[in-house]
């Protein structure tokens, strides 16, 4: 099974940081990866996919980059909308969608 | 507009049963995979299960196999999860989602609470 380890699990940072979060898989998984945001006692919300495509209606301050084992979010700079939980989500394997731990990005 | 709506989540004893249900309206069902994803309350995603959009292939995490079967109907546009020999583990907010362009989970339900306790 592919396993993915996000770092870091938190992050403290104030509006207008740049922010990058690390998404590595356990082994490669080509481009095949989405970042979802999650905000407390709501459904995750994607970001990313593909590794590197927007997701319609996403701000452009939010980027993926990345392929085979090593994957980034990028926020260019942070808005007080964008303190959430995100997730990376492994889509390599059919069916079995793996996700990352989280990293829970909190206001300085 | 798209909605899935879970159904079925409550209270169950340790070694009880319990069936998920995910109402699917406002795309065509019948051309996406669908998953299973939970939460335990203040923790993260785990993948739970999946299915092919004709409902002919299917997995499971570790966590859940030989416990837990993923379903669906397509003339209903709904999907399931049947649990059993349920743990206390198990308890998590239950999420049905979507698969569309490039296996993305586009659309999500609302989630379900399933508490396994006695």
């Amino acid at each position: 099974d592919i396993q993915l380890t996000q770092s870091p699990s938190f992050l403290s940072a104030s509006v207008g940081d740049r922010v990058t979060i690390t998404c590595r898989a356990s082994q490669g998984i080509s481009t095949y990866l989405a970042w979802y945001q999650q905000k407390p006692g709501k459904a995750p919300k994607v970001l990313i996919y593909a590794a590197s495509t927007l997701q319609s209606g996403v701000p452009s301050r939010f980027s993926g980059s990345g392929s085979g084992t090593e994957f980034t979010l990028t926020i260019s700079s942070l808005q007080p909308e964008d303190f959430a939980t995100y997730y990376c989500q492994q889509l390599n394997s059919y069916l079995m969608w793996t996700f990352g731990q989280g990293t829970k990005v909190e206001i300085k | 507009e798209v909605q899935l709506l879970e159904s079925g989540g409550g209270l169950v004893q340790p070694g009880g049963s319990l069936r998920l249900s995910c109402a699917a309206s406002g795309f065509t069902f019948g051309n996406d995979a669908m998953t299973w994803v939970r939460q335990v309350p203040g923790k993260g995603l785990e993948w739970v299960s999946g299915i092919s959009n004709t409902g002919g292939t299917s997995y499971y995490a570790d966590s859940v196999k030989g416990r837990f079967t993923i379903s669906r109907d397509n003339s209903k546009n709904t999907l399931y999860l049947q649990m059993s020999s349920l743990r206390v583990e198990d308890t998590a907010v239950y999420y049905c989602a979507a698969a569309g362009i490039a296996a993305k989970l586009d659309y999500w339900g609302q989630g379900t609470l399933v508490t396994v306790s006695s």
